[in-house]
Formats: structure tokens, C-alpha cells, sequence
């Protein structure tokens, strides 16, 4: 069936450094690829998505791209912030229509300054 | 102000006890859905509904009861909690997906629960 595979946590990185969180799917098709982010005690946030193969999804100053041939849809940020502490989830469009997601377990990045 | 909210955002209970969990939207989605998060499992769909009286199972359904008899409303109902269904729940809503687009869903803040 349809899954989520992302890197185990807790990221702990400085302010400024490079931050790469891995995420690979499992799926019949070409599924939409999305990052959600979960800011402390809100509930999830889009962040960035991509439709289509070769798509690069991008929002405040995150990007993600939609690779086929391996299966992946790495976050990816130059230079983080310490507002940028959170709990990422990679997802999947699921199956049984547009609107239904399958979530990866979550990454939890704490920037410290 | 375009939002989800639900009610409670946190309760303790014991097992046995029917408890009712409220999710409302304001922005006239046709879609909505609960999701239970818990450590390491990540997010998993209980139920969701495209729309008025049209709901299905989504992941991990036992134990749990929807109804979706107006359009902003989504309850998520708990006839008999036990304590494996202490967890962060979270509601969510969006316009209905056609044609392959997709549309963002909105999540309310959510509800911890706690069950004896």
C-alpha cells in the first residue's frame, strides 16, 4: 500500500546551518507530494507541495523536489532560523481521492541560536 | 477569520465514559476529517467525509463514530473510550478535490485526551 518513509528524529541544528530532512514514498502512480509543518501546540500548516514529477515545491525559503526516479521528496532550507523549530511531516495523496493524506511520523527540528 | 476549532482542547476521562469531541469550520468546506497523532506513528486518519451526510472509514476507525449532519460540523464520537485511545486528535477540513487539483487542508488546533 501507500506510504511515507521520513528521517528519524530530533534534528538539533545552529542557526544558519543547512538543514536537509530526508522523506521517500511507496505509491501506485504519481502522487502529490506535500510538507506540512506543526508549529509548538498548533495544529499542521501546508508548507510547500509539488504535483508532478520533476516539481520543485517552495515556500519561505524551504524547497522540495518531486524525484521520480528515487522515489523522494527531501526538505531542504540554506540557512535556518530559529522560528523555523518545529515538527516537519511528509505526505502523500492518498488513493481513495484528492483530498485524503498519508503522513510520514514527523521530524522534530529545534534551531538553537 | 477563517478557521477550524474544536472543543474540547483537552480532557481527562475514564474508560467507559461516551465523550463527544466538536470540530466546526467557517469557510464552507465540503471536506472534512479527523486524525489521531501519536509518538512515532505520526498522523493517522480516522474517519473523514466529503460532505453532508457522506462519510467513510479512513486508517484506524475502531472505536470511533462520526456523523456529519451540517456542513460546518464534524463531531468525533467516543462511545466507549479506553486508554489506547489517549492521544492528540486533530480536525481538519477543505473544498472538495475534483479534476485531480488539490486544495489545502486547514487543521484545528487540537484535543488531547486522556483516558483511565
Amino acid at each position: 500500500g501507500d506510504s511515507v518513509t521520513q528521517m528519524e528524529g530530533p534534528v538539533t541544528l545552529s542557526e544558519e546551518a543547512f538543514l536537509t530532512i530526508n522523506c521517500t514514498y511507496t505509491a501506485t502512480g504519481y502522487p502529490s507530494l506535500f510538507w506540512y509543518v506543526q508549529y509548538p501546540g498548533e495544529g499542521l500548516q501546508l508548507l510547500l507541495k509539488a504535483t508532478k514529477a520533476d516539481d520543485k515545491g517552495s515556500n519561505k525559503g524551504f524547497e522540495a523536489t518531486y524525484r521520480k526516479e528515487t522515489t523522494s521528496f527531501h526538505l531542504e532550507k540554506g540557512s535556518v532560523q530559529v522560528s523555523d523549530s518545529a515538527v516537519y511531516f511528509c505526505a502523500l495523496e492518498g488513493r481513495t481521492g484528492a483530498n485524503n493524506l498519508f503522513f510520514g511520523t514527523g521530524t522534530r527540528l529545534t534551531v538553537i541560536p | 477569520e477563517a478557521q477550524v476549532t474544536q472543543n474540547p482542547r483537552y480532557l481527562i476521562t475514564v474508560t467507559g465514559k461516551k465523550l463527544t469531541v466538536t470540530c466546526s469550520q467557517n469557510m464552507n468546506h465540503e471536506y472534512m476529517s479527523w486524525y489521531r497523532q501519536d509518538p512515532g506513528l505520526g498522523l493517522r486518519q480516522i474517519y473523514y467525509s466529503m460532505n453532508v451526510e457522506v462519510t467513510d472509514k479512513g486508517d484506524v476507525p475502531e472505536g470511533y463514530k462520526v456523523s456529519r449532519k451540517e456542513k460546518r460540523n464534524f463531531p468525533l464520537i467516543l462511545e466507549s473510550p479506553s486508554p489506547n485511545q489517549t492521544s492528540l486528535y486533530f480536525c481538519a477540513s477543505s473544498l472538495k478535490s475534483t479534476g485531480g487539483a488539490y486544495n489545502e487542508q486547514f487543521f484545528g488546533p487540537g484535543t488531547r485526551l486522556t483516558v483511565l
